[in-house]
């Protein structure tokens, strides 16, 4: 089964409101990443988070981490018609081949 | 700077034939390789990866079967296509000491 889930499936939102994404995941990790998918391209990387941390800062995107819940979430400020595009949670279970386990995604429109 | 390429972008091919699907990546060397199949509105299920030449780890069962003949090229196949492997077909790398994954554009295949 899936390790990562995200909440929700889908998001709707106004240019200039935040979007927040949950992620839940089942056993320990070593880390977490987000990646975005725009719709029939591939996944671009977003953003890593290691077990040790709690919280990660990159532009607008902004990751915490809470391991004794076993979620994260993935808050994107002041969005943007060009945020439209699929989210996904990647967790890793195994360090030395990196497979990451994907979770079915939030797909997020952001209206003009 | 690194690169991968997957081709072909989109394919159709008919129940029962065979296919090749192939990804080469550029700027590194020694990579993790990876290829997904991606459903519908759904998340990545990881169907192979490889640490290296001729290393392939199958992770789960199915019609399809992967090669690593060379460092940076890793090529998905089928002797027999069936319906149900249809799908978006991604192949990603990343550095052994890395976790980030960076994938390529993407193959869409449909089988009629």
């Amino acid at each position: 089964s899936q390790q990562g889930e995200e909440d929700p499936q889908a998001l709707s939102i106004q240019e200039g409101e935040n979007a927040t994404m949950n992620c839940s995941y089942k056993t320990s990790i070593n880390n977490l990443q987000w990646y975005r998918q725009n719709s029939g391209r591939g996944l671009v990387h977003l953003i890593l988070i290691r077990s040790n941390e709690r919280e990660k800062h990159s532009g607008r995107l902004r990751v915490t981490l809470d391991t004794s819940k076993k979620s994260s979430s993935l808050l994107i400020t002041a969005s943007r018609a060009a945020d439209t595009a699929s989210y996904f949670c990647a967790t890793d279970y195994n360090t030395n081949a990196g497979k990451s386990t994907f979770g079915d995604g939030t797909t997020l429109t952001v209206k003009p | 700077s690194q690169t991968i390429h997957q081709w072909p972008a989109t394919l159709v091919q008919p129940v029962g034939s065979p296919l090749s699907l192939e990804c080469t990546v550029e700027g590194t060397s020694n990579p993790n390789l990876y290829w997904y199949r991606q459903a519908a509105g759904r998340g990545l299920q990881l169907l192979f990866y490889s640490v290296g030449i001729g290393q392939i780890s199958s992770e789960v069962p199915q019609n399809l079967s992967a090669s690593r003949p060379q460092d940076r090229q890793f090529i998905l196949s089928s002797k027999k296509l069936l319906l149900s492997d249809s799908g978006f077909y991604l192949c990603a790398w990343r550095q052994e000491t890395s976790y980030e994954q960076y994938f390529g554009p993407g193959t869409r295949l449909t089988v009629t």
